[in-house]
């Protein structure tokens, strides 16, 4: 079973900043199958990125994934205020599925 | 456009069972996974289980093997989720999910939601 370890639980950032989330797995993700989620409160998930680094569909270019193997990121280049929210990674290579624990991102 | 409209809140005493259920919009129904996660109050997302609509199979996370059942019935496009035995910290929303590559690129959609309370 997968574990995702994400980092930092919360972040503290002003608008037009730059973000960076880290999501690290406990072995490796086959295929990149990682995958991005942005979380508002009391609404269901929006999958921002899949298999890594691929937008999905209507996403803005600000945000971006990388990485392969046990480390992934995900970049919001220039914060805007509707950014700010839950964000939580998660791998689907593997059965059980597996979501990290979320990093909060804050308005300074 | 794909939708997922899930049943209205639940409220149940501890011990007893309750059953969400998930019906998808279209004819993508039998192609696709259907996932369920659950978010305990100010928690993170849990990942349940998924059942695929086409065969009846399933597989569980192994924290709800044997109290938890996923199942379907295709002739409503409909999936169901059932949750015995429940205790206080099952208390949470629940979610089902349909990813997949629809048209050619990845989407995952998602219900609105089932709040589930267990009260004593």
């Amino acid at each position: 079973e997968i574990v995702l370890t994400q980092s930092p639980g919360s972040l503290s950032l002003s608008p037009g900043e730059r973000a960076t989330l880290s999501c690290r797995a406990s072995q490796s993700v086959d295929s990149n199958y990682l995958a991005w989620y942005q979380q508002r409160p009391g609404q269901a998930p929006r999958l921002l990125i899949y298999t890594a680094s691929t937008r999905a569909t209507g996403i803005p270019d600000r945000f971006s994934g990388s990485g392969s193997g046990t480390d992934f990121t995900l970049t919001i280049s220039r914060l805007e205020p509707e950014d700010f929210a839950m964000y939580y990674c998660h791998q689907y290579a593997f059965s059980p599925r597996a979501f990290g624990q979320g990093t909060r991102l804050e308005i300074q | 456009q794909v939708q997922l409209v899930q049943s209205g809140p639940e409220v149940r005493k501890a011990g007893a069972s309750v059953k969400v259920s998930c019906k998808t919009s279209g004819d993508t129904f039998t192609g696709y996974y259907m996932h369920w996660v659950r978010q305990a109050p100010g928690q993170g997302l849990e990942w349940m289980g998924w059942i695929h609509p086409n065969t009846g199979g399933t597989k569980y996370a192994q924290k709800f093997e044997g109290r938890v059942t996923l199942t379907r019935d295709t002739s409503i496009s409909t999936g169901y989720m059932e949750v015995n035995r429940l205790t206080y910290d099952d208390t949470a929303v629940y979610y089902c999910t349909s990813p997949g590559y629809y048209d050619g690129s990845y989407k995952d959609y998602w219900g609105q939601g089932t709040l589930v309370t267990v009260s004593s």
